[in-house]
């Protein structure tokens, strides 16, 4: 079955400056992925979706890469702010039959002011 | 706001009894899928139904079970409850349920559940 892995380390950065987070995946190679913010408590919401074919993508200050080469995506945020910190799930497509996606363990980020 | 229900939002219980969880999903979604997190863990997927027939089953005990109504909202059933199934319990939904899709997933508040 396919793998995520997402940073288990939280990431602590400064305000204003640029947070990046990384899934990786092994095992398949997916149409698409999802970025999705889950703050404590509270349900996943759904952020981005990036396409095998599109390299990158953009939504105000946030920023999603996919390298497909390197099984790989990138989830940036520029001039980050406290209101930024939560935790950052990525979600594939499942190899078998459906549309359930599977999600990673999220990277906790936090932004200090 | 999704757009999806969940009730209750807080439910207490004693370890042995049964408690059924509902979810209403966002107008037109076909589908709903119920996710498990445990306190500081990932999310954990249990079950999805697509237009009131089952369509994927993840990490789900037998001791839960769940079903799709005709009006499409969905319960989830647990069962000779344990200290561990307390937990925050989600439900999503997505606009349609083939293969292929990207449908995007929407998630309810949840439902926290304690076990004494």
């Amino acid at each position: 079955s396919q793998k995520i892995e997402q940073n288990s380390e939280a990431l602590n950065i400064q305000e204003g400056k640029t947070a990046t987070l990384t899934c990786n995946y092994t095992n398949y190679s997916p149409a698409y992925l999802q970025w999705y913010r889950q703050d404590p408590g509270r349900g996943p919401v759904f952020l981005l979706l990036i396409r095998e074919n599109e390299k990158e993508k953009r939504k105000e200050r946030l920023k999603v890469t996919f390298d497909t080469t390197l099984k790989q995506s990138l989830f940036h945020i520029t001039a980050s702010q406290p209101a930024d910190s939560a935790t950052y799930l990525c979600a594939l497509p499942p190899m078998e039959y459906g549309n359930k996606l599977v999600f990673g363990a999220g990277t906790i980020l936090r932004v200090k002011s | 706001d999704s757009g999806v229900t969940q009730t209750p939002k807080h439910l207490i219980t004693a370890t042995g009894q049964r408690v059924t969880l509902r979810c209403s999903p966002r107008s037109g979604d076909l589908s709903v899928y119920w996710y498990q997190q445990s306190l500081d863990q990932g999310l954990q997927f249990l079950i999805q139904y697509y237009n009131g027939e089952e369509r994927a089953k993840g990490n789900i005990l037998e001791r839960f079970s769940a079903q799709q109504f005709p009006d499409l909202h969905s319960e989830l059933n647990l069962s000779s409850l344990e200290l561990g199934d307390s937990a925050l319990y989600f439900c999503a939904s997505s606009v349609g349920g083939t293969s292929g899709s990207t449908d995007t997933q929407y998630f309810g508040p949840g439902t926290r559940l304690t076990v004494l």
